[in-house]
């Protein structure tokens, strides 16, 4: 069964810090993705990653993707206010049918 | 309309009530999928159909009841629910859930709240 762990659960940071959020996963995979998803609203799919060594980068967010660790990160530079959000993992695998699993999702809260 | 649209957005019903939440996309995909999403638990993927077709069920109770009359609605048919079963139900749709293409990214709806009571 394919496991797909996020932490921290969350998160509550200063503006302008920088933080990391992890995404563990248990079994092989190359393709990783991240949403976003605010209070009360759907998710919205952020970045995709589907190598050894991605890297993908939209503003303020950088997600990177090691497939022999089974780990994804997602790096917030300088936080502001509007990152604050619900941030997914999910990971899709041969072994789970290649459907989407996620992970718990990380709660940020970014503050003034 | 664009994108995935799901309704209602809120629904309150009995124990004994039947209900059906309904979702419609209009981007062209071929997949679609329910999720339910709870406070305590990870997203969990219910059902996907594919080309129409159901592919995945993960031992979802018989109180709930896929329908996906064609590749641009999908249903969620609700009876005799437990108030444990009160929870966002997110549908979504992907262009290729086979991952052929490299990528299985999905759009989601922006879900229906469900209270049992």
């Amino acid at each position: 069964e394919l496991k797909v762990e996020q932490n921290p659960l969350f998160l509550s940071m200063q503006e302008g810090k920088n933080y990391t959020i992890y995404c563990n996963y248990s079994t092989t995979s190359d393709r990783l993705y991240w949403y976003r998803q605010d209070p009360g609203k759907s998710l919205e799919s952020l970045f995709v990653l589907l190598s050894n060594g991605a890297v993908k980068q939209e503003g303020r967010l950088m997600a990177s993707l090691d497939t022999k660790a089974r780990l994804s990160t997602l790096h917030i530079t300088a936080a502001v206010h509007d990152l604050s959000a619900t941030y997914f993992c999910a990971v899709d695998a041969p072994s789970a049918g290649n459907m989407l699993t996620f992970g718990g999702g990380t709660r940020l809260m970014v503050k003034p | 309309e664009t994108g995935v649209t799901q309704t209602p957005r809120h629904l309150v019903m009995g124990m004994t009530n039947k209900k059906s939440l309904k979702c419609e996309q209009h981007l062209g995909h071929n997949a679609m999928y329910w999720y339910k999403q709870s406070a305590k638990k990870p997203l969990e993927l219910m059902f996907v159909y594919s080309l129409e077709e159901r592919v995945e069920n993960n031992s979802v109770p018989s109180r709930f009841s896929p329908e996906c009359p064609n590749s641009s609605h999908l249903f969620l048919h609700l009876h005799t629910l437990q108030p444990e079963d009160s929870a966002l139900y997110l549908c979504a749709s992907s262009q290729d859930p086979a991952g052929a293409s490299g990528a299985n990214v999905l759009t989601f709806g922006a879900g229906s709240r469900l209270t049992v009571l």
